[in-house]
């Protein structure tokens, strides 16, 4: 079975534009969380959804925002990109909503020029 | 506020030999959980053990064992045997169970860098 998969895998952005990152969870898995991954840190919590509706939302301006569609896959927008903005994007999926066990996906690198 | 401490500078291991990955974790809740994952150069975090707080016995995953003192706030990873594809950062992580309403973000520390030699 496929794991959780992001697309695209890199992606250089300018400042100012708009940006569109993408996630199938694994099949059956009804909750995708989003994470944010400044180089040299651990990974930051964006948002987490389960069957299509926002369940957590961490602490993150309103340039971001996500859904969840109704084939469980996500995606993660960014609106007026910063710098600051430039990142690893992790997704991950589980089973159910508060199941321990996540599976992550290898990100989407954003450079923002 | 939570928090999770990963301090050590990042170390070089001998394959075959154990080593321990330490972190500290700081939170008001009685009901949490903790993880270790391991991320490899290709960015893909991996799952590596999961300790519950009201869990009796330190968990065991195959070659990982975690080493869980409650009154000490520490939740250190022991992996036995070190292989060379053990090489990657190793993310320490909390998730609260009734934080904010939310079950599912985890709150990781700023990771720890193990090496393996052959």
């Amino acid at each position: 079975d496929a794991g959780v998969t992001q697309s695209p895998t890199h992606l250089i952005k300018t400042r100012g534009q708009q940006v569109t990152l993408r996630c199938s969870p694994i099949s059956g898995h009804k909750s995708v969380s989003w994470y944010q991954q400044v180089l040299g840190q651990g990974p930051q919590f964006i948002f987490q959804y389960y069957e299509k509706e926002e369940r957590g939302r961490g602490n993150f301006p309103d340039r971001f925002s996500a859904r969840q569609f109704p084939n469980y896959s996500s995606e993660l927008n960014v609106n007026a990109l910063l710098l600051g903005d430039s990142a690893l994007y992790l997704c991950a999926s589980s089973l159910e909503w508060g199941i321990e066990k996540l599976f992550f996906g290898s990100g989407t690198q954003l450079s923002v020029l | 506020a939570q928090k999770i401490t990963q301090t050590q500078p990042g170390m070089f291991v001998q394959e075959k030999e154990a080593v321990t990955r330490d972190c500290t974790y700081d939170t008001s809740d009685p009901s949490y959980g903790l993880f270790w994952y391991k991320q490899p150069s290709s960015g893909e975090m991996i799952f590596l053990i999961y300790q519950g707080s009201y869990d009796q016995q330190n968990a065991t995953e195959g070659r990982y064992s975690l080493n869980f003192q409650k009154a000490r706030k520490s939740a250190n990873l022991v992996i036995s045997a070190s292989q060379l594809g053990d090489s990657a950062m190793y993310f320490c992580a909390m998730r609260e169970v009734n934080y904010g309403g939310s079950q599912g973000n985890l709150i990781f520390g700023k990771g720890t860098k193990l090496s393996v030699k052959p």
